[in-house]
């Protein structure tokens, strides 16, 4: 199993940019996550999901929207990129309450 | 809502010696499960040890354990025989235990602000 995986691994942004971060998990999880970890804080959770179709919104959810179109698959999608959104970006998945988290993306917005 | 708060931003310690790293939770929830995650420089998150929150005996992971004061609110983890491979930024977390649409514990995760632990030769 590769667990959770994430692309890209790091990416720089111009003000106004959009992009999609991929997150991807072979453990067959329904539950999903989005977290952002910003420079020597810990994680907050951006949104997530339950399972297929179904997704919900999290502690910092403005400026990010997600789809869950598959079990394996959860991509973020950040509209009209801002430098408050440079951070480092982490995917997760869970059963029984054990997260498994993804390498992260570390995303840079100037 | 619930709020995590670790209030020692830095820690050192020697190799091979003890250190105890501090959290404290806010909640009025009595089923929960608290986590402390090691984050080393690689920025992995890597799960160290878990406590429901039920159990009142500690949990213990080799040379880690936790001190769990459910009345007190709070939830330190003890490094015993500390190595060079501990040095990493470690967060305390905790999760509401609730079920959702597939019965499973959703698994929403509230961190604290991290403690970076530095293990010195």
């Amino acid at each position: 199993n590769a667990g959770v995986t994430q692309t890209p691994k790091f990416r720089i942004l111009k003000i106004g940019q959009s992009m999609t971060l991929q997150c991807t998990q072979d453990m067959n999880h329904n539950y999903m996550y989005w977290y952002r970890q910003d420079p020597g804080m810990g994680l907050k959770l951006i949104y997530y999901s339950v399972g297929a179709g179904i997704t919900d919104k999290g502690e910092v959810p403005n400026g990010y929207n997600v789809s869950r179109s598959t079990t394996e698959d959860f991509p973020l999608r950040l509209e009209l990129a801002a430098p408050s959104q440079t951070s480092v970006y982490f995917c997760a998945s869970t059963e029984r309450g054990e997260q498994y988290f993804g390498p992260g993306t570390r995303l840079t917005v100037t | 809502a619930q709020t995590v708060t670790q209030s020692q931003p830095e820690m050192s310690v020697q190799e091979a010696e003890t250190v105890t790293l501090s959290c404290t939770y806010d909640t009025s929830e009595n089923n929960y499960y608290l986590f402390w995650y090691k984050q080393p420089p690689s920025r992995q998150m890597i799960l160290v040890i878990r406590q429901e929150a039920y159990k009142q005996q500690n949990a213990t992971e080799n040379r880690f354990s936790v001190n769990f004061q459910k009345a007190a609110k709070s939830f330190s983890l003890k490094i015993s025989d500390s190595q060079l491979g501990d040095t990493a930024m470690y967060f305390c977390a905790f999760m509401k235990h609730e079920t959702g649409v597939f019965s499973s514990n959703t698994g929403k995760l509230i961190f604290g602000q991290g403690t970076t632990l530095q293990v010195k030769p």
